[in-house]
Order: C-alpha cells, then structure tokens, then sequence
C-alpha cells in the first residue's frame, strides 16, 4: 500500500532563517505530487505540483521554492523565512493530476 | 475566478443528531467534486463525485452532486463524537491546468 511521510511535524524558526520540509511517498511510482499551505479560515492553498523529477510548477508567486530531486520526493524550500510563511503545511499525492490526493500529516511551521 | 464555498463555517450538535453539509462551486470544466475529512492533521479521503444525482454512501456517511445547481452535500447520520473535525469540500477544474479547489471547509462539533 501506498504512504506519505512527511516531516517535521512541527517547526519554529527565526525571520530570515532557511527552510526546508521533506515529503517522501512509498508505494508508487512517478506519483503527482503537491505542496499546500493552509491558512486559518482559509482553504488549502496549492503552492506547488510536480509531474515528475525535475518538473515543477508554482501555482502563487511567493518566497517558498520546490524541487524534486527523486521520483518520491518532494522538498519545500526558502532562503529567508518572513512572518507571512508561518502556516500549516501539506504534502499530498495523486496517480495522475484528476485523481484523489492524499495528504501527509503536515508540518506546522511558525516563524517569530 | 474560480470559488468554492462551504457552509454553514461551524456547527455543534450533539451525538446521534443528523447534520448536513454544503458545498457550492463556480468553476470552469467541472470535473469532480472531492470530500475530506480533516481532524488534526492530514486530511482523509470521503468521497469523489463526477455524476449527478448518483449517492456515494459509507456508513453513516453519505453524498451527493447536482451538477445542474452546482452544490453538493455531505449527510452524516446518528453523529458520533469521533465526527468531530474539518470538513473540507474540493473541485477539480481545468483551467489553465488541472488543479483542485478548495472551500474553508465546514468545523463541525459533536457533543457527548
């Protein structure tokens, strides 16, 4: 069966500082995959989705940046944090872009 | 643009009441219509919907789609505590590219 794994789970960094958040699927091969952001009392927010090694598409401009260096595995990445990229963040995956997505369980960052 | 709307925002019933959630969408190329549940963290998969009128049922759980309205509804019947959480309500579009939308998402409480 296939899973996600996402990680940290939780995250506090200093203004400024660099992030990166991990997202690794098990199970599949060449999934679709996606970071979201989710905002209180707002919806999922696509930031990112990548059809493949290499391939990666930004849906909002922003500080945050992906790669994906391996067929399942998806990085989140920033050089310098500020205040607004606090939030909760989601891996998801799917077998072609109009199928379901499956969720990690998110990384909850706060930047101070 | 795009918009998919779920009401009511928050709901408190108590165990064995019947609830029912709503989900209306303006999207360009419906494709389908994704429920989630979301309790702490990751969100897990309810039920996609691509045809009208046809029920998807799970349980106590059930849904389903007016494509000519362009709304859908979550029913949960007998409400347990274990209810408790984050309903969210997605839409795939193709606009530009293929992408799914997401609602606020409805918080419901069930009280013992």
């Amino acid at each position: 069966s296939q899973t996600i794994h996402q990680w940290p789970a939780t995250l506090v960094q200093p203004v400024g500082s660099p992030l990166s958040l991990e997202c690794t699927v098990e199970g599949t091969s060449n999934p679709n995959l996606y970071w979201y952001r989710q905002a209180a009392g707002r919806g999922l927010q696509l930031l990112f989705y990548s059809v493949g090694i290499g391939q990666i598409s930004s849906e909002v401009p922003q500080n945050l940046s992906a790669s994906r260096p391996q067929d399942r595995q998806f990085i989140l990445s920033s050089k310098k944090l500020l205040l607004s990229d606090s939030g909760f963040y989601l891996c998801a995956w799917s077998v072609t872009r109009r199928d379901i997505q499956y969720f990690g369980a998110g990384t909850r960052l706060s930047v101070l | 643009e795009d918009k998919v709307v779920q009401s009511p925002l928050s709901l408190v019933v108590h165990e064995g009441d019947t609830v029912t959630l709503n989900c209306s969408y303006e999207v360009t190329n419906f494709r389908s219509l994704l429920w989630y549940k979301q309790e702490k963290k990751a969100p897990t998969f309810l039920f996609m919907l691509t045809s009208s009128g046809i029920e998807k049922k799970s349980g106590r759980l059930s849904s389903i789609l007016d494509k000519k309205e362009l709304f859908s509804i979550l029913n949960i019947t007998a409400t347990q505590t274990g209810d408790s959480a984050v309903y969210l309500c997605a839409v795939g579009s193709i606009t530009g590219t293929y992408k799914y939308i997401f609602g606020t998402g409805t918080r419901l409480k069930v009280l013992a």
